[in-house]
């Protein structure tokens, strides 16, 4: 089945530093998503990406679709303490959906 | 706003034993999902349903079972549980609508049910 590399596994950053994760795969996806989860929550979608190439942001996030469809990032800025969470990237094909294993961030005051 | 409502938020069983895990959601979202997430790891799919009546295995679905008799609810089924299915449970939901040719869905969550097997 198809696999997700979602990277990196953990982020310990400061306050008000900009943040990039990623998610690569070995086949391609139609749509890419990404999630956050806060701790004894389920994932809330925080962007969801349609097209190749589409660069869409959600206030201080952003992420695109890479133009050959097997991977995406997300960047966010200017971090703040709420930031703190497990990140997900998601790829679809079809009715088919996968997810990264997650990013683990912390945001240190 | 209720969403995706699910219960119980923790069990603990014992080997072999049996339950339900319930999940409702009030959104008359066609698609539903069952999902666990091992410590770690990523989310993985075990059943889904696009609609009443029907239900589809996921990536996962081996020791499981679901049914799915009303658009609202979506019960999971352990019937003989074992120490590899100590985990979290996620149910979610989504409306498909098609665009650019495919059916796009957006998944909404339930909090999740924390399940360990002793």
């Amino acid at each position: 089945g198809q696999q997700l590399n979602q990277s990196p596994q953990s982020m310990f950053i400061q306050e008000g530093e900009d943040v990039s994760m990623n998610c690569t795969s070995s086949s391609i996806f139609n749509t890419w998503l990404w999630y956050k989860q806060d701790p004894g929550e389920g994932p809330v979608l925080l962007i969801a990406l349609y097209k190749a190439g589409e660069l869409t942001s959600n206030g201080r996030l952003t992420a695109q679709f890479g133009i050959t469809r097997k991977d995406s990032f997300l960047n966010i800025s200017a971090s703040i303490p709420s930031d703190v969470g497990i990140y997900f990237c998601a790829g679809q094909l079809r009715n088919d959906m996968r997810f990264g294993a997650g990013t683990r961030l912390t945001v240190k005051p | 706003n209720a969403g995706v409502t699910q219960t119980p938020k923790f069990r603990i069983l014992k080997i072999g034993q049996s339950m339900t895990l319930q999940c409702t959601q009030d959104m008359n979202h066609n698609y539903m999902y069952w999902y666990r997430q091992d410590p770690g790891m990523g989310l993985k799919l075990i059943y889904y349903s696009v609609g009443a009546g029907i239900t589809d295995k996921g990536e996962v679905p081996n020791g499981y079972n679901v049914s799915r008799s009303t658009t609202e609810d979506f019960p999971l089924r352990l019937e003989l549980a074992a120490p590899s299915q100590t985990s979290v449970y996620f149910c979610a939901s989504s409306h498909t609508s098609p665009r650019q040719g495919w059916g796009i869905n957006i998944q909404y969550f339930g909090a999740g049910t924390r399940l360990s097997v002793l």
